[in-house]
Formats: structure tokens, C-alpha cells, sequence
């Protein structure tokens, strides 16, 4: 039972063009959602994330966008850099269940010069 | 160190031996857990500490899989009669306190059951 969702496995954008990730979910019940962006050989990073009370939250080149009814979200990285290549991991929380995360299986983005 | 420490980064073993995952968490840092990413998936929750206590080991795979946690801080996962598809990358976050935190990343343990 897949909770989360990334449906492509990977995304190739020219630099200084917008990358666009996607995520769906099946639970209404999530309080939060997470993006993560990992390196080979390292672990996770924290990107940035959401409520589920929100629709939209910017950090500089990064704005997650979240469409409840549709239970989609989606992550958008403007101007895209080389060093944005690297695996993003959706993920999402409920409050009541200790901050275990609920992780998609990731995109591969690919960031060409 | 600064962030999450795992050890040792790699190991491999025969089926079957027993095998144990360190993973030291940030100072002060109250929740700890455990995930696991195998080939080609996301990660996989295993299992989370609040201090010593684990509420929710409701990820674990198999009772050959247990936890612990000593004096709120280091942890070891440990695969008793290991199978070949417990081969994956052990992952071991650590944040401040439960939900709503980021939960900060070690590299990982890759164990590899020959």
C-alpha cells in the first residue's frame, strides 16, 4: 500500500529552466509534507515542506505547491542549476504517529549545462 | 561531530551471521530512526526512539529485526539470521523532538548479504 507516490523516476531539465516535481498521496489524514533531495553516498537533506493547511510555500528557488483535493503536490525549482542533479524524495507526516516520515520513491532530476 | 553518524558505512556478510548498525544522533536531539531504502525503492520506515522508548516499531520486517537505545543517545539495529534480501542501505535520522522536525540524515549503512 503506497501511501505516496512519485511517478517518474527521473526528470531531465536544461539549466536555468524550471524543474518540475510531482507527488501524490493517498491519505487525508497527513499534516505535512517534505521534500528531501539526496546525493549518492550521502544521506537525505531536508529541502522544505508544507502544511497541510497551506497551499503553496517558497524558500528562494524552491516553492511546493499543495492541491489537497487532489492530493497532489508538487515542488518546483527555479532556476535550475547543475548542482540541483540528485535524487527528491516526497515525503509526509501525521502528528499522531511520531514524526515517522512516509516517503515516496523518488526522482532522479538531471540538470544538463 | 555536527550531524548524524552511522557505522560502519559499509558491511557485508553471509546469510545467515548476525549484523549490527551503530548510528549516533545529534546532541540533544531527543527522536531517533531507523529507515531502510532497498534497490530501486524509497525509504522504509523501521522504527522510532523518544529516548529509550520505541512506540511505534510497527516497521520492522521480521522479528529477526530489533532496536535499541541506551541513555537517550546511540542506537543499534540488529539483523539476527540475515537473508539476502535484507541487503539494502540502513538509514538512521535523528531530530529535536517528535513530528514536525526535520529530521536530520546519516550516509547510511550498506549492507550487502552475500
Amino acid at each position: 500500500d503506497q501511501q505516496v507516490k512519485q511517478n517518474s523516476p527521473s526528470l531531465s531539465v536544461q539549466e536555468g529552466r524550471i524543474s518540475i516535481l510531482n507527488c501524490d498521496y493517498t491519505n487525508s489524514m497527513f499534516d505535512y509534507f517534505l521534500w528531501y533531495k539526496k546525493y549518492p553516498a550521502e544521506g537525505p537533506t531536508f529541502l522544505i515542506s508544507i502544511s497541510s493547511i497551506k497551499d503553496k510555500n517558497e524558500d528562494g528557488r524552491f516553492t511546493v505547491f499543495l492541491n489537497k483535493s487532489a492530493k497532489h503536490l508538487s515542488l518546483h525549482i527555479v532556476p535550475s542549476q547543475p548542482g540541483d542533479s540528485a535524487v527528491y524524495f516526497c515525503a509526509a507526516i501525521m502528528d499522531n504517529q511520531g514524526g515517522k516520515l512516509i516517503f515516496g520513491q523518488g526522482t532522479e532530476l538531471s540538470v544538463k549545462p | 561531530g555536527a550531524g548524524v553518524s552511522q557505522s560502519p558505512s559499509n558491511k557485508v556478510t553471509e546469510k545467515g551471521k548476525d549484523v549490527e548498525l551503530r548510528c549516533d544522533p545529534i546532541s540533544g536531539h531527543t527522536a531517533l530512526y531507523w529507515y531502510r531504502q532497498s534497490l530501486g525503492q524509497g525509504l522504509e520506515f523501521l522504527i522510532y526512539f523518544q529516548g529509550n522508548s520505541a512506540p511505534d516499531k510497527s516497521g520492522l520486517p521480521s522479528d529477526r529485526f530489533s532496536a535499541e537505545r541506551t541513555g537517550g543517545s546511540v542506537s543499534t539495529l540488529t539483523i539476527q539470521r540475515t537473508q539476502q534480501e535484507d541487503s539494502a542501505v540502513y538509514l538512521c535520522a535523528s531530530s529535536f523532538s517528535l513530528a514536525k522536525n526535520i529530521q536530520y540524515f546519516g550516509a547510511g549503512t550498506r549492507l550487502s548479504v552475500l
